[in-house]
């Protein structure tokens, strides 16, 4: 099966750039889709197919993908920014075809 | 506005059976494919089953043979029927739709989550 890992953890302080990372055999050459989840809360989708964001989603929230590990950038961060970021790629080799990351705790502090 | 409201959890002991629904709204559900994601207590997410437009279904070994998906496309609802449940299986339950674009597979709206906890 294919395995996402994310650090458990990022702290920024406000107005600075988060990166959030998620490693992966070969993700470069996959689709790869990140989730905020604030606490309580469902996860919402900020980042698809590598560069896209849905509507009301910040610019200041972008992705790159390369070789092993794909990063979720997120610019100028706001206190409103903290939360859980899980990335998610499709893999039909896997028994979870839809393979989620373990997830980050961004702390803004 | 999408929406989808989940219904149907609550407490269960292990080895008995629970069915959640998933209410949707503003959009065409027979034109999407439907998911139930799972997120156990402080834990991360994870995909538990599909359903296609034409009604095809998959799951994880971890659930393959005890739960069910289904959808009823004149009712725009989804579920999901859990036999023969675990203390493994307790967590909040959501419904997802899913969005394919040019290769890209992915979940584009959430319900809120239901919980569903298995315990003596």
């Amino acid at each position: 099966s294919y395995v996402l890992t994310q650090p458990p953890s990022v702290s920024v302080a406000p107005g600075q750039t988060a990166r959030i990372t998620c490693g992966g055999n070969n993700i470069g050459s996959k689709s790869v889709h990140w989730y905020q989840q604030k606490p309580g809360q469902a996860p919402v989708l900020v980042v698809y197919d590598d560069r896209d964001r849905p509507s009301g989603i910040p610019e200041r929230f972008s992705d790159s993908s390369s070789g092993n590990t794909a990063t979720l950038t997120i610019s100028r961060v706001e206190v409103g920014d903290e939360a859980d970021y899980y990335c998610q790629v499709w893999d039909s080799g896997s028994d979870h075809l839809w393979v989620f990351g373990g997830g980050t705790k961004l702390s803004v502090l | 506005e999408v929406q989808l409201v989940e219904s149907g959890g609550g407490l269960v002991q292990p080895g008995g059976s629970l069915r959640l629904s998933c209410a949707t709204s503003g959009f065409t559900f027979s034109s999407y494919d439907l998911h139930w994601v799972r997120q156990a207590p402080g834990k991360g997410l994870e995909w538990v089953s599909v359903i296609g437009t034409a009604g095809d279904t998959y799951y994880p070994d971890s659930v393959k043979g005890r739960f069910t998906i289904s959808r009823e496309n004149a009712k725009n609802s989804l579920y999901l029927q859990m036999n023969s449940l675990r203390a493994g299986d307790t967590a909040v339950y959501y419904c997802a739709r899913g969005f394919m674009v040019a290769g890209a597979n992915f979940f584009d709206y959430w319900g809120q989550g239901i919980l569903v906890t298995v315990s003596s």
